[in-house]
């Protein structure tokens, strides 16, 4: 099975400072990588994945995130946050199989979620 | 549009009663997913279902119940047997592949007093 550890629950930054929340994983196989963020009272939107290629992916809104298999990382980066980012961001892996029947495989797990509070 | 729909967004149930949350989606996906949410505890996986008529518990399934009759449907029935019912619940599903990406509907406030 795959496990994911966020390891800032709260990480609170001035508007137009760059902030890095991060993200780190353990899998015995290899995985896929994905950032979500959710606003107050909303489900989760994706923000970025990472399946192959290179491995920095980045958002249309300035993020991006760069995949690191010798630290088992994919933290999440911005040079510069808007008030508008404030939200919760959560970091998740999903094994690359098809999904048979009963197995645990293309599960999605989750971190617990970084709550990034923007200041003005 | 296309997306997941779930309702109601908010819900109150007296302790005991039984409350089915429903969850459709119009994306033609294969799978479909239940999480719960709680503050601090990021989201833990409820059930799953790939195919029509099948599904398999997650990591917390006891209380909860699901079924699967229609490709677009995956409703969710919160039971007595639930010890701490009060959550936020998210509908989800995507294609079976893991590659491709996991869809989110807006989320169902459960209220148990």
């Amino acid at each position: 099975a795959q496990s994911v550890t966020q390891l800032d629950s709260q990480v609170p930054v001035f508007e137009e400072a760059p902030v890095e929340l991060r993200c780190n994983y353990s899998s015995s196989v290899s995985v896929y990588l994905f950032w979500y963020v959710q606003y107050p009272n909303q489900g989760l939107q994706l923000l970025l994945k990472y399946l192959s290629g290179s491995t920095l992916v980045k958002s249309i809104n300035g993020f991006e995130a760069e995949f690191n298999k010798s630290q088992t990382s994919f933290h999440l980066r911005k040079p510069s946050v808007h008030i508008s980012d404030t939200a919760e961001y959560f970091c998740a892996v999903r094994a690359p199989h098809l999904i048979p029947r009963g197995s645990t495989l293309g599960r999605l797990y989750f971190g617990r979620g970084t709550q990034l509070t923007v200041w003005p | 549009d296309g997306g997941i729909t779930q309702s109601p967004k908010y819900l109150f149930r007296k302790e005991g009663q039984n409350v089915t949350l429903s969850c459709e989606q119009n994306l033609n996906h294969d799978a479909m997913y239940w999480y719960r949410q709680d503050p601090g505890q990021g989201l833990r996986l409820i059930y799953y279902s790939q195919i029509v008529n099948d599904f398999q518990k997650g990591d917390i399934a006891e209380g909860y119940s699901v079924s699967r009759e229609k490709k677009e449907s995956f409703p969710l029935t919160v039971t007595s047997a639930q010890k701490n019912p009060t959550a936020f619940y998210l509908c989800a599903s995507s294609l079976k592949s893991s590659g491709n990406t996991i869809y989110f509907g807006e989320g169902s406030w459960l209220t148990v007093v």
